[in-house]
């Protein structure tokens, strides 16, 4: 399977805790995009990544969110101190883009995170 | 801050009926891209448009971009159980790389 791919699937924490997602973009993407989606809402934008380079990040997205892409492949999304307000599905997205115009995403099945 | 509306944000209709679901955005987009979610699923790319007043069409959907782009449309033709989901819109506006979504338009068919 060459698409995006996501782990874990599904992931039940408890408040407090820290949890790592991961995201296997299209192998030849060079940008990832993070999202995350709530029941009968669009995906909301979280950060987004040029190869490894990380060069936007949601203004909505709290300290105890970070994102990496150390050698502008794999990404990993960490939530520190989880909150129940953190419960959502988590969608990684890659596409090839030059610099200029917009392409489509391809998106992974999601992390749908539980914090009890 | 930039805004991407779409409505309706509910319909059910008969299969064999038509649907159209409208995006409307608070400032011009640079291109308008269409994706479809089933029920449990993750978003899927359907379309881009890039062209003020482009048309494309994908067998029965019919997909427009306004001439001032910023208006979209996506329209069915003789619905099917297989088109229900939720339809995204989401464009780029200027040089910005981020995409704004619309909060989608969820659609049912009765058999």
């Amino acid at each position: 399977d060459t698409g995006v791919s996501q782990d874990p699937r599904h992931k039940i924490t408890k408040r407090g805790q820290n949890v790592t997602f991961r995201c296997d973009p299209i192998s030849e993407h060079n940008r990832l995009y993070w999202y995350r989606q709530t029941l009968g809402q669009g995906p909301e934008f979280l950060t987004y990544f040029q190869n490894e380079a990380q060069l936007e990040k949601s203004r909505l997205l709290s300290d105890r969110f970070s994102a990496e892409r150390p050698k502008g492949s794999f990404s990993t999304l960490e939530i520190q101190r989880t909150e129940q307000g953190d419960s959502a599905m988590y969608l990684c997205a890659s596409s090839y883009e030059p610099w200029t115009g917009g392409y489509e995403q391809y998106f992974g099945p999601g992390t749908r995170l539980t914090v009890t | 801050g930039q805004q991407v509306m779409q409505i309706p944000q509910y319909q059910h209709v008969q299969e064999g009926e038509d649907f159209t679901t409208y995006c409307n955005s608070s400032t011009t987009l640079s291109n308008i891209q269409w994706y479809k979610q089933r029920p449990g699923g993750h978003p899927v790319f359907l379309i881009q448009l890039v062209k003020s007043g482009e048309v494309k069409k994908q067998k029965r959907l019919t997909f427009q971009f306004g001439e001032a782009k910023k208006n979209s449309s996506l329209h069915i033709t003789a619905t099917q159980t297989t088109d229900v989901g939720t339809y995204f819109c989401a464009g780029n506006a200027g040089n910005n790389r981020k995409l704004i979504w619309g909060l989608g338009t969820s659609l049912g068919v009765n058999p």
